[in-house]
């Protein structure tokens, strides 16, 4: 069984350009997170999508966005691209999103640089 | 607010040497519990998880207690091997507040031969 694939694996771009993260979530997995991980933060929530629906947001600012479409891919956004954001991005699913042991199985995350 | 606190790194441990990593929540629910693990260059992978008080959750060696009256989920290894090198997270989920998961901030951990 495949496991969640995040594309693509590294980027590097320049301040105020905006970039597009891919994730495609475990077969049968309709719920999909996202995480900002860096080392002065920590792993930090961004947002969760379940059925093309955002269920649940962070404390992002708004240049972070996302979507989820109705195969269950999801795809994030960041636009205006500051030095900050450079970090690893993780995706995670899980089946339902919700519910008491409710698991969610990470992918190996993107990195991105902005230089 | 939902938050974890845990232990802070690095650790380095002899191989064959016993691991405990401590770790401590706040949630305004029953949440269920969770350590991760993280090999370099990867993301994160479920190491075990408990979801109700006294469950003891266990996988490769490893064991954890869900403690209420301590609130507390502490990782333990009776003996550590090179392969164990890698940053552990404990995390909290709680089944009312949605999908969110709120992690702690990582130990990294170092078996030395």
């Amino acid at each position: 069984k495949a496991g969640v694939t995040q594309t693509p694996r590294y980027l590097i771009k320049t301040r105020g350009q905006q970039v597009t993260l891919s994730c495609s979530p475990i077969s049968g997995h309709r719920s999909v997170s996202w995480y900002q991980q860096t080392p002065g933060q920590g792993l930090q929530f961004l947002f969760e999508y379940f059925s093309e629906t955002q269920r649940n947001k962070g404390n992002f600012p708004g240049r972070f966005s996302g979507r989820q479409f109705s195969n269950s891919r999801s795809e994030m956004n960041v636009s205006t691209l500051e030095l900050g954001d450079s970090a690893l991005y993780l995706c995670a699913s899980s089946k339902t999103g919700q519910g008491v042991g409710n698991t969610i199985y990470f992918g190996e995350g993107s990195w991105l640089t902005v230089v | 607010g939902d938050s974890v606190t845990q232990m802070e790194g690095p650790v380095t441990l002899s191989e064959e040497a016993c691991l405990t990593i401590n770790c401590t929540y706040t949630a305004t629910g029953y949440p269920s519990l969770f350590w991760y693990v993280q090999y370099p260059g990867e993301g994160l992978q479920l190491l075990l998880k408990a979801t109700k008080a006294d469950d003891k959750g266990s996988n490769k060696g490893f064991e954890a207690t869900y403690r209420k009256e301590t609130t507390s989920f502490h990782l333990e290894k009776g003996s550590v091997q090179v392969s164990d090198s890698a940053v552990y997270f404990c995390a909290l989920s709680d089944p009312f507040e949605g999908n969110q998961f709120y992690f702690g901030t990582g130990t990294s951990l170092t078996v030395i031969p």
